[in-house]
């Protein structure tokens, strides 16, 4: 069964720090791997999706990186705002499950003036 | 464009009741998902729906029905509401389920706000 950890649990910045979240996952046969932002009390927002042969995806400030491997993804915030404060998830797709997604517990960032 | 759109916001129940989620999006999505989220345990899915007129189970479907009224709308129905079923529960949407060699884009899935329901 697939288990996605994400270490820390909760992590808080000062504003304009470079920042790193980690997402670890125990079996390798992946399709792909997303990261998602939820705001409280709000749902899910997809930031970045990563298909298994590819190596890292990039969009503004955000960029995420995938070693299958190892069964790690990093997920890197370039000079962190205030408005970077929420819950940061991922989740992984195996191959052959079709549409279902296995998510990690998440990590909960914020960032401060 | 409402993107995905659930109801009600909130919800709560006494045990042995029964209701029904509401879930809709206007993304011409073929796929459709409901999740739960509880606190230290991440999204679990309970039932997907690859395409129009398909449902399957997901990991924690006990207690739960689903129906796929078209290709826009997916209901969840909980029978006879037990404590053990509150949560907060996310309807979701994607183009296309996973294919392989599709698009990245095609296989992002879309969350509604959610709905918190509590069973007591």
């Amino acid at each position: 069964k697939q288990e996605v950890t994400q270490i820390p649990a909760a992590l808080s910045v000062p504003e304009g720090e470079n920042l790193v979240l980690n997402c670890s996952f125990t079996d390798s046969a992946i399709y792909n791997l997303q990261w998602f932002r939820q705001d409280p009390g709000k749902g899910l927002t997809s930031l970045l999706l990563i298909q298994s042969s590819q190596r890292e995806q990039t969009s503004g400030r955000l960029n995420a990186s995938l070693d299958k491997s190892s069964g790690r993804s990093t997920l890197y915030i370039a000079a962190s705002q205030p408005g970077d404060s929420a819950t940061y998830l991922c989740a992984v797709k195996l191959t052959g499950t079709a549409s279902k997604l296995t998510f990690g517990t998440g990590t909960r960032l914020q960032v401060t003036l | 464009n409402a993107g995905v759109t659930q109801t009600p916001k909130f919800q709560v129940l006494k045990t042995g009741q029964s209701m029904t989620l509401q879930c809709a999006q206007d993304m011409n999505h073929n796929s459709m998902y409901w999740y739960r989220q509880d606190p230290g345990m991440g999204l679990r899915l309970i039932y997907y729906s690859a395409s129009e007129g398909t449902t399957d189970k997901g990991e924690v479907p006990n207690g739960y029905n689903v129906s796929r009224l078209n290709k826009r709308e997916f209901s969840l129905r909980l029978e006879s509401a037990a404590p053990s079923q509150t949560s907060v529960y996310f309807c979701a949407s994607s183009r296309l389920p996973g294919l392989a060699g599709g698009l990245s884009s095609t296989d992002t899935q879309y969350f509604g706000p959610g709905t918190r329901l509590t069973v007591l």
